[in-house]
C-alpha cells in the first residue's frame, strides 16, 4: 500500500514549456486534490476532484488544468509555465470530502 | 476573507518539555479543524482533528483544544522529542474537502 505517489520528484522548466504532474493513490479514495506550497507559507488549493469525472477550481487555479483520469489518478498540467509557478506541488486524497486528506511527497518545480 | 492563522512562526523548546502551538480562525461557522505535521522535504502528515461539537481531543502525546468563543485552537505536544521537530499547520476543512491552511509554526527541539 503505497498511499499517494507523485511523479516526477523534481523538474526544471524554461518559461513557456509545458508539463504534466502525475498523482496516483491506491487507497480507493473518491476525492483528490492538488496544492501548491510557496516558501514560508501553507498550502493553497489549486484544483480538486470530489469524485471520478468531476473537477472544480480551488483558490489559485489560473495557469493550470487538471484531469481525473480514473478513480486512482489525478494529473495537473501547466500549459505554458511561468516563473511564478515555481513551487512545491502536493497531491492529496481523501475517502470523501471533509474527511482526512493524505498527502504525497511532493514535486519540486523550478521555472526559469 | 476567511482565514486561518498561526500566532508564532517559530517555537523552540527543550527536549522533554511540553509544546503548545496556537492557531486562530476568523469564521465562526467553521466546524472542522485538522493539525498537520510537515517534516523537511515531505508532504504534510495528519496528526489530529477536532470538530466543533468538541472542546478537546486527545491522541498519543498530542491534545487539541478548541475554544469557539474566541475562535482559537491549540495543539499541545507532551514530552517533546527531537523527532517532533517540523512545521505544524492548522487547517480548516471546509465543505467538499477544501482545506484552508494557516502559514505554519516551525517547532525546533533542543536536546
Amino acid at each position: 500500500n503505497a498511499g499517494v505517489t507523485q511523479t516526477p520528484k523534481f523538474q526544471v522548466l524554461k518559461t513557456g514549456q509545458s508539463m504534466t504532474l502525475q498523482c496516483a493513490q491506491d487507497m480507493n479514495h473518491n476525492s483528490m486534490y492538488w496544492y501548491r506550497q510557496d516558501p514560508g507559507m501553507g498550502l493553497r488549493l489549486i484544483y480538486y476532484s470530489a469524485s471520478e469525472g468531476t473537477t472544480d477550481k480551488g483558490e489559485v487555479p489560473n495557469g493550470y488544468n487538471v484531469s481525473r483520469l480514473n478513480k486512482r489518478e489525478f494529473s495537473l498540467r501547466l500549459e505554458s509555465a511561468a516563473p511564478s509557478q515555481t513551487s512545491v506541488y502536493f497531491c492529496a486524497s481523501s475517502y470523501r470530502g471533509q474527511e482526512t486528506q493524505y498527502f504525497g511527497p511532493g514535486t519540486r518545480l523550478l521555472v526559469l | 476573507g476567511e482565514s486561518v492563522g498561526l500566532h508564532l512562526p517559530t517555537l523552540s523548546v527543550q527536549e522533554g518539555d511540553n509544546s503548545i502551538i496556537n492557531c486562530a480562525y476568523s469564521n465562526s461557522a467553521s466546524d472542522y479543524f485538522i493539525w498537520y505535521k510537515q517534516e523537511s522535504g515531505k508532504g504534510p502528515q495528519f496528526i489530529i482533528d477536532i470538530r466543533s461539537n468538541m472542546d478537546k481531543r486527545q491522541g498519543q502525546r498530542v491534545t487539541v483544544l478548541l475554544n469557539k468563543t474566541v475562535k482559537h485552537l491549540s495543539l499541545q505536544i507532551a514530552a517533546t522529542q527531537p523527532g517532533d521537530s517540523a512545521v505544524y499547520f492548522c487547517a480548516e476543512n471546509k465543505p467538499r474537502g477544501k482545506l484552508i491552511f494557516g502559514q505554519g509554526t516551525e517547532l525546533s527541539v533542543k536536546p
